[in-house]
């Protein structure tokens, strides 16, 4: 079956620590990759996707991640934590070219920073 | 550009009764998507409406329904309301109508159902 795994339902960093969020993914097709992050109270918001191309993606904040196929793996990382950056993160995967396919997120890692 | 606007923020309800919550989604944007989240059962897929038509249903009871407007709004509807069904509701819209190009959500709707 088709699946997300984040591992790690909570991560804490030092402030100015690296940030490493991890991120598996099942699939027989080709994936189309996402990082969402979450604020208390808030919807969910794009940080970065992988599609087709570059391997390594940028994102929004500092972030990045990189699309590992021998891996099936798409880790988020940041090199530096900042304190605004605790919330919630997902990452999530399309599965199919079809137009109507789904997004399927991972179960989510909430993201700790100490001062 | 006004993003995702969902209506209410917050709703209480008892149970038993049936509940209609409302999604804009952004101009352009045909394609509109729901989810249920919990801390439970984490972010759980409802349906998928593009072009007034559902196109994708999750694995939810049928008191779980939706629909889509011409203007692409959608509206989703939970009737006999159980304590379970508490839980942050979220709408996103998708440019294109897949969901390849990602998801844009709104803020939610919360509901308590007491």
């Amino acid at each position: 079956a088709q699946s997300v795994t984040q591992l790690g339902s909570h991560v804490s960093v030092s402030e100015g620590a690296l940030v490493l969020l991890r991120c598996n993914y099942s699939s027989s097709v080709p994936p189309y990759l996402f990082w969402y992050v979450q604020y208390p109270n808030q919807g969910l918001q794009l940080l970065l996707k992988y599609t087709t191309g570059a391997t390594l993606v940028k994102g929004i904040n500092g972030f990045e991640a990189e699309f590992k196929k021998s891996e099936t793996s798409f880790h988020l990382t940041k090199p530096s934590a900042h304190m605004s950056d605790a919330a919630e993160y997902f990452c999530a995967v399309t599965f199919s070219y079809s137009s109507a396919s789904k997004i399927i997120f991972g179960s989510g890692t909430r993201l700790s920073i100490r001062p | 550009k006004a993003g995702v606007t969902q209506t209410p923020r917050y709703l209480i309800k008892t149970r038993g009764q049936q509940v209609t919550l409302s999604c804009s989604p952004i101009s352009g944007h045909r394609s509109v998507s729901w989810y249920q989240q919990t801390p439970g059962q984490g972010l759980q897929f409802l349906f998928e409406y593009f072009s007034e038509t559902q196109r994708n249903k999750g694995n939810f009871p049928g008191r779980f329904s939706g629909r889509q407007f011409s203007n692409s709004r959608s509206e989703m509807n939970v009737s006999t309301l159980e304590l379970g069904d508490s839980a942050l509701y979220l709408c996103a819209s998708s440019l294109g109508g897949s969901a390849n190009y990602g998801y844009t959500f709104g803020s939610g709707t919360r509901l308590t159902v007491v």
